[in-house]
Order: C-alpha cells, then structure tokens, then sequence
C-alpha cells in the first residue's frame, strides 16, 4: 500500500489567490514526521514545512501552513496569497520513527503547482 | 558555503561503463541518504547511513556501492552502468534518524546513460 498519496497530478492557481495541495498518509507508528518539500524546474528540492505527530496545533512558515487532521491521516498544504516563483512540484514525504523505518523519508509522487499569472 | 554538495552536476556515459558520484555535507548530520528520482520525478531512498554505516538498503541491485569514509561523506560508485540507471541521484542529509528533523538536499547529479 502508497504510505503517501498525493491525489493531485497538476493544479493552478490565479496569482494572489491560496490553494490546497492535498496528501494522505497511511502508517501504524505512533511517532513520524510529516513535511513538504518544494521542486522548482531548477531542480533542488527546497524543505518547506514539517508536522509531527504530536503536535497539537497546525504548522505554519509564513505563506505556508499545514492542515493536520490526524484521525484522516492528511497533511495537506495550504499557500496563501500565491506568486508567480510557487509555480513548481510539490513533494508531500513521511518519516516514521527509527524503530519502525530507520527514519527513512517516502515520498508522495508530487503535484505539479502552475500559478497564473 | 554549499551545506550538502554533491559532484558532479552532470554525468553522461555509455552503457557498461562505471561512474561514481561524491557527496559532501557541512552541517555536521550523522545521517546521509542516496535517493533517485527518475524520468517521471519519483524519489526513491536507495540508501542510508547513520555514522558511516548502513541502516537502509533498499532492494537496490548490486551495481550500486555506496561508500561512506566518514558521518560527512557519502560517495556512491556504480558499475556496468545500464540505459535504466539514467536519473538524477540526490545526496541528502539529517540530523540522526528518528521521525523529526527535514532532509537537507544536494543539487542533485543527473546521469544519462547513452
């Protein structure tokens, strides 16, 4: 079974407006981490965002926050007021903890973001 | 001052050859990874070291040796290179191996296989 899902090949968004990219995550681990990687056509992969599982609240960094809702295991990414330099493939990974995975890092197969301009 | 750098940035070849790929960090982690990402962008961990020795090994063929001589390099050799083996190769690495903390990436070395 994908232990991450990104439903979501492709997506647009206007230019200032927000949009969601959505992940599912599937694991038994009571312990992992949740984060959002950004791949602009450049072709680095640029660390956006992290959620642990025990977090109580949502993460944010600046435009970007995470919508966590543990009982349906998402972890879906929210850009606001969107620019030109988002457009990019967007990575949702998940690490679970050592014992369960070595802290190995699986990836969502990306959604790539167009934002119009 | 590059924290993860990898070399090279490119690498074109024919098939059967043997090529390797260095990979330097700065950050002074414990724990470095090899993953592919391949012609449809999917990223795959191929291998993991945590103080110079192995904790992932992912069903990788052979062919491929990764090598770490210290916790700040990670080199990975690869032998009879095949058209298959064409992909861009990301150096990685984190602060220990528990479920925190994010992957610092390389630039990534793109090998095409002719």
């Amino acid at each position: 079974a994908q232990k991450i899902t990104q439903t979501q090949p492709g997506m647009f968004v206007q230019e200032k407006e927000a949009v969601t990219l959505d992940c599912t995550y599937d694991t038994s681990d009571p312990s992992y981490g949740l984060f959002w990687y950004k791949q602009p056509s450049s072709g680095e992969m640029i660390f956006l965002i992290y959620q642990g599982s025990y977090d109580q609240q949502n993460a944010t960094e600046g435009r970007y926050s995470l919508n966590f809702q543990k009982a349906r295991k998402s972890a879906n990414l929210v850009i606001s007021a969107s620019q030109l330099g988002d457009s990019a493939m967007y990575f949702c990974a998940m690490r679970e903890g050592p014992v369960t995975n070595a802290g190995k890092s699986t990836f969502g197969d990306g959604t790539t973001l167009t934002v119009k301009p | 001052d590059t924290a993860v750098s990898q070399t090279p940035k490119y690498l074109v070849t024919q098939m059967g050859n043997d090529k390797s790929i260095k990979c330097e960090q700065n950050l002074g982690h414990d724990t470095m990874y090899w993953y592919k990402q391949d012609s449809k962008k999917f990223l795959k961990i191929m291998f993991s070291y945590n103080n110079k020795e192995l904790i992932i090994n992912e069903t990788v063929p052979n062919r491929f040796s990764p090598k770490s001589p210290d916790k700040a390099h990670l080199n990975l050799h690869i032998n009879s290179l095949e058209l298959g083996d064409s992909a861009v190769y990301f150096c990685a690495s984190s602060q220990g191996f528990s479920a925190t903390g994010e992957l610092f990436f390389g630039e990534g070395s793109r090998l095409t296989v002719l």
